[in-house]
């Protein structure tokens, strides 16, 4: 199956700085990758994805960039602010299961 | 008030009883999974259905047991023979199997005493 990498496991930043997460997976076939925020106590929310036609996507502060050819994606957060301290997980899926597999997920801090 | 809920919130079972996690959605959606999270591990997928009376094992499947006999509803049992039942259970569901965003539920914390 599918098997999805992120690194670093943890991140710490200071406030104003950026933060960059990266994805590795394994099945070349896969077409779809989101990253999801999970905050403490709380359920993993989607933040931002993208299918395998782009290379690049942004949402305000947020971006997420796909290198289909050497199958890593990577996450970035911009002018980072104290509630963008959470765990992100990234996930891929459409290979040949279509199932959703995620990674070990990141620890971002944000240090005031 | 739509969405996906799970139920109970925290659950407490003795070792050597089966217990059921309830998953429930009212997204009109047609693929359920069932992630079992531990710390440091990420989200790891026990089960997942694409649509009813169908459902595929996945990575961890192992003393877990599923049914999905109703679109909206995807419970889960965590057997005896499953060895280390202690964990946050995260269901979640979506439009189309992994193509699409997946909802979650708020999860549940099974504790063996």
């Amino acid at each position: 199956g599918e098997n999805v990498e992120q690194h670093p496991s943890t991140l710490s930043v200071q406030e104003g700085d950026s933060a960059v997460i990266k994805c590795t997976y394994s099945d070349s076939a896969s077409n779809y990758f989101p990253w999801y925020k999970q905050e403490l106590g709380k359920r993993p929310q989607l933040i931002i994805d993208i299918r395998s036609n782009v290379g690049e996507k942004k949402d305000q502060r947020i971006a997420v960039t796909l290198n289909k050819t050497a199958k890593h994606f990577s996450l970035h957060i911009t002018e980072t602010q104290p509630e963008d301290s959470a765990v992100y997980f990234c996930a891929s899926s459409g290979g040949g299961n279509n199932r959703l597999a995620f990674g070990k997920g990141n620890q971002v801090v944000v240090i005031p | 008030d739509g969405g996906i809920t799970q139920s109970p919130k925290y659950l407490f079972r003795k070792e050597g009883q089966n217990v059921t996690l309830s998953c429930e959605q009212n997204l009109n959606h047609d693929a359920m999974y069932w992630y079992r999270q531990d710390p440091g591990q990420g989200l790891r997928l026990i089960y997942y259905s694409q649509i009813v009376n169908d459902f595929q094992k996945g990575d961890i499947a192992e003393g877990y047991s599923v049914s999905r006999e109703k679109k909206e509803s995807f419970p889960l049992t965590v057997t005896s023979a499953q060895k280390n039942p202690t964990a946050f259970y995260l269901c979640a569901s979506s439009i189309q199997r992994g193509h699409t965003e997946a909802f979650f539920g708020q999860g549940t914390r099974l504790t063996v005493v």
